[in-house]
């Protein structure tokens, strides 16, 4: 069965620093990669995807994520977090037009 | 545009009660409709999909049953609610190839 692993349940960090979250998937053929973010209180929005090409993607607010596919891995970057950069953040993987499958969650808190 | 309706919002219900919770879809045809059960810690646990009318696929086992009667229309139902169906549900859509919009989500507490 297709599962998504998210490695990192929380996160603590303070502004400027460096974040990486790591996202693994388990299925071998084509997939479409997603991460999401939820801010406290809000809805979950998209911050970038991979379907093809360029395994580097950007996204909103200044994220990146690398899908490198001999990994099952697709890591989202962001060089310099600020603290408004505190939400849930979860990584999403379909295998097929139909099921979309979500990772556990990675909550990042920013400190001041 | 497309916009994506969940309601209600927040919902009490005692054990044993029957529950319906509706989502609709405006400004897309044919949509692929989910629902998922966030709780903390676990993340969003897809518990049902539907790709047509009258057709739902169920991930998990449960107490919860999912209906799609119109193309933009999905509905999570129970017959009998149980102490362990609070949660909070999450309806979403997406095209057949593309990201997944969520609605705004229903908080659900059995007491």
């Amino acid at each position: 069965a297709q599962s998504v692993s998210q490695h990192n349940h929380h996160v603590i960090l303070s502004e400027a620093a460096s974040l990486e979250l790591g996202c693994n998937y388990s299925y071998g053929g084509t997939v479409n990669l997603f991460w999401y973010v939820q801010y406290p209180g809000q809805h979950l929005q998209l911050l970038l995807k991979y379907f093809s090409g360029d395994p580097l993607v950007k996204g909103i607010k200044g994220f990146e994520a690398e899908f490198i596919k001999s990994k099952f891995s697709f890591n989202l970057r962001k060089p310099s977090v600020q603290w408004s950069d505190t939400a849930e953040y979860f990584c999403a993987v379909n295998i097929d037009d139909y099921k979309l499958s979500f990772g556990a969650g990675t909550t990042v808190t920013v400190r001041a | 545009s497309q916009t994506i309706h969940q309601w209600p919002a927040t919902l009490v219900q005692p054990v044993g009660s029957p529950l319906s919770l509706e989502c609709t879809v405006e400004g897309t045809s044919n949509p692929n409709l989910y629902w998922y059960r966030q709780a903390a810690g676990r993340g969003l646990q897809l518990l049902f999909y539907s790709v047509g009318i009258g057709q739902i696929s169920s991930e998990v086992p449960q107490n919860l049953s999912a209906s799609r009667p119109q193309d933009r229309q999905f509905i999570l139902s129970s017959k009998k609610l149980l102490l362990s169906d609070s949660g909070f549900y999450l309806c979403a859509w997406r095209p057949r190839q593309g990201e997944a919009f969520f609605g705004q989500g229903t908080r659900l507490t059995v007491v």
